[in-house]
């Protein structure tokens, strides 16, 4: 079965301070792995994924999340916060012999100070 | 545009009153899927479905159906509602069975009193 921690179920930055989610999973086979962002009262958007290839991943509004096999872990960064970043951050693992079921970290809320 | 709907996006209801709630994709998805989130559990599935006719359970089933006569349309039904079925509500779609990033709906907040 897999699993997913998300340390921090909220964090708060200073905007233009760095961006650091943290997200560590178990599956017991090399795991697919995602960032949602949802926005208040709004549905989930993907962020960014990993399937295969490249450990660096880079998605949309900035963001960027390593895969680190040896850590069990998909870390979620961004190097300037934004007022508009605010909003709670989902990490999610899919087994790729187990269908397309996503597993979901309990989530982030991320704060950005003025 | 390319888009999941759910309707309703809030409803009450009372315990014991079968309600469906809504769920269709106009991007020929072949995966569609249901889950509730709750607040510091993140979301977990409910159930699934591979395709038309194809459907299995999640993580947290009981209490809920689901149908998919059609590809766009994935119905989620409460057959009689507690208020532990309380919740917010998402369908997501994917065109892939293994590796694809979803497509949310909007969401559908339900209270059961």
């Amino acid at each position: 079965a897999q699993s997913v921690t998300q340390l921090g179920s909220h964090v708060s930055v200073s905007e233009g301070a760095l961006v650091l989610l943290r997200c560590n999973y178990s599956s017991s086979v090399p795991p697919y792995l995602f960032w949602y962002v949802q926005y208040p009262n709004q549905g989930l958007q993907l962020l960014l994924k990993y399937t295969t290839g490249a450990t660096l991943v880079k998605g949309i509004n900035g963001f960027e999340a390593e895969f680190k096999k040896s850590e069990t872990s998909f870390h979620l960064t961004k190097p300037s916060a934004h007022m508009s970043d605010a909003a709670e951050y989902f990490c999610a693992v899919s087994d790729p012999s187990a269908g397309n079921m996503l597993t979901f970290g309990g989530g982030t809320r991320l704060m950005v100070k003025p | 545009e390319a888009q999941v709907t759910q309707n309703p996006r809030y409803l009450i209801t009372v315990t014991g009153k079968k309600l469906t709630v809504t769920c269709s994709q106009n991007m020929n998805h072949e995966y569609m899927s249901w889950y509730r989130q709750d607040p510091g559990l993140g979301l977990r599935q409910i159930y699934y479905s591979m395709n038309v006719e194809v459907t299995d359970k999640g993580d947290v089933p009981e209490g809920y159906k689901v149908s998919r006569k059609e590809k766009r349309n994935f119905p989620l039904i409460l057959e009689s509602p507690s208020p532990n079925q309380t919740s917010l509500y998402f369908c997501a779609s994917s065109f892939r069975a293994v590796g694809g990033g979803y497509t949310f709906g909007s969401g559908t907040r339900l209270t059961v009193v």
